[in-house]
């Protein structure tokens, strides 16, 4: 099973908003509501800030948005803030019990 | 509060066995998955595998089937994970993390602060 595809790379100003895209196929992301993203700074562990599509955990910023059309799934990061900048990662589950990342996306903030 | 807590950095000769660790706390031990995944300094997150600690149920990617054994001792509340023989390609960053819901979903809300294993 191959990986999800995402950009390599975003970036945007301070204030603004980047949407970060994730492909996949009708076998996971096209067929699940399991998409779940995770924002990882350098040296730290991954940290959630959206499952199942488009839900937040308790915690994370509502500047933080989900949504997913047929096979792709999208992070929206509104009012760009310096310690956005990181990499993301989608996530979705698949077929045969599998879970599967995507490449990641590192984030600049400019 | 819910922590995860691996052992810690491990340096070892390829053909050499390891084991390493995740202690869980601070929530009912089987009642939530635990997952491992793997990162490659440098590069992105991989799924391995994960085990439902309330029977010890195993999934496993088809890239780390055979390669790893995933398993948790519920008496001492921790979920490990385990090579026979490491390869130098097996050098990375290991992380175990919990699964957000007991019931549903395919989220991980609480990670373990990662372990270092380096093959050479």
């Amino acid at each position: 099973q191959s990986a999800l595809t995402q950009p390599a790379s975003v970036s945007g100003s301070s204030g603004q908003s980047i949407t970060i895209s994730c492909t996949g196929t009708t076998s996971d992301i096209g067929r699940f509501k399991f998409v779940s993203w995770y924002q990882q700074h350098p040296g730290k562990a991954p940290k959630l800030i959206i499952y199942d599509v488009l839900h937040r955990p308790s915690g994370v910023s509502d500047r933080f948005s989900g949504s997913k059309s047929g096979n792709t799934a999208s992070l929206t990061i509104s009012g760009l803030q310096g310690d956005d900048e990181a990499d993301y990662y989608c996530s979705s589950y698949g077929p045969d019990g599998l879970e599967i990342f995507g490449g990641g996306t590192k984030l600049t903030v400019l | 509060e819910v922590q995860l807590l691996q052992s810690g950095s491990e340096v070892k000769k390829p053909g050499e066995s390891l084991r390493i660790s995740c202690s869980a706390s601070g929530y009912s031990f089987t009642d939530f998955w635990i997952s491992w995944v793997r990162q490659v300094p440098g590069k992105g997150l991989e799924w391995m595998g994960r085990i439902d600690p309330s029977d010890s149920y195993t999934n496993y990617s088809p890239s780390f089937q055979g390669q790893v054994t995933i398993s948790v001792d519920r008496s001492v509340t921790t979920a490990y994970l385990q090579w026979t023989s490491l390869k130098a390609s097996d050098s990375a960053i290991y992380y175990c993390a919990r699964r957000l819901s007991s019931g549903r979903g395919y989220s991980y809300g609480s990670w373990g602060q990662g372990t270092l294993v380096t093959v050479s």
